[in-house]
């Protein structure tokens, strides 16, 4: 069965202490793999894509790393602004369906 | 270029009532997914269109469909509203190559 799994659940930081959230997957062909940053009451939004083993992408304070069974999304000395719920999606290559994990609420404290 | 766009933002119905919600995708994207979030199941999907064609389904009741227009546009209609419908409705766009979604805002839907 096709499933998204995310963890931790949620995760408290101090600010400039770096920490990692991790997302596994199964899915029967993988198409690619989305993280987003989702702030209450807004739509999530999209950070990075990634659609083989090995590959790595970066933005800002933040890295996407993935495996052929999950994928890591490092932050490096967060800040408050940082704080959000990040989401995780695969995308099978079978009729392109969308999956997503239950997210990690990120909490970054001064 | 301009975003997923949808309306209304913010909505409040009572038991019983239907609700007709829109999203226009990102210019040139064909394909549109409608997903339900609440704070207690996360992102739920319900719908996706492509070419006018409801391509894949969640696991929602009939109260719950859809449709796509011609222009892309699409619409989901709620009959019979539930408390428990009350979530923040989001709609998502794509362009089926594989570049991954793009949502809107989203509507708060509310039911009193």
């Amino acid at each position: 069965e096709d499933q998204v799994t995310q963890s931790p659940e949620a995760l408290r930081l101090q600010e400039g202490e770096s920490s990692s959230l991790n997302c596994s997957y199964t899915v029967s062909g993988l198409r690619g793999l989305f993280w987003y940053r989702q702030d209450p009451g807004k739509g999530p939004e999209f950070l990075f894509t990634l659609y083989s083993a090995g590959e790595e992408k970066e933005k800002e304070r933040l890295k996407a790393t993935l495996t052929k069974k999950e994928s890591f999304l490092h932050i490096t000395a967060p800040k408050p602004e940082d704080s959000a719920t990040y989401l995780c999606a695969v995308q099978a290559r079978n009729f392109n369906k969308f999956y997503f994990g239950s997210g990690t609420k990120l909490n970054v404290k001064p | 270029k301009a975003g997923v766009t949808q309306t209304p933002r913010y909505l409040i119905k009572t038991r019983g009532q239907q609700v007709t919600l829109s999203c226009s995708p990102i210019s040139g994207h064909r394909s549109v997914s409608w997903y339900q979030q609440t704070p207690g199941q996360g992102l739920q999907f319900l719908f996706e269109y492509f070419s006018e064609t409801q391509r894949n389904k969640g696991n929602f009741p009939g109260r719950f469909s859809g449709r796509q227009f011609s222009n892309s546009r699409s619409e989901m209609n709620v009959s019979t509203l539930e408390l428990g419908d009350s979530a923040l409705y989001l709609c998502a766009s794509s362009s089926n190559d594989g570049g991954g979604y793009t949502f809107g805002s989203g509507t708060r839907l509310t039911v009193v």
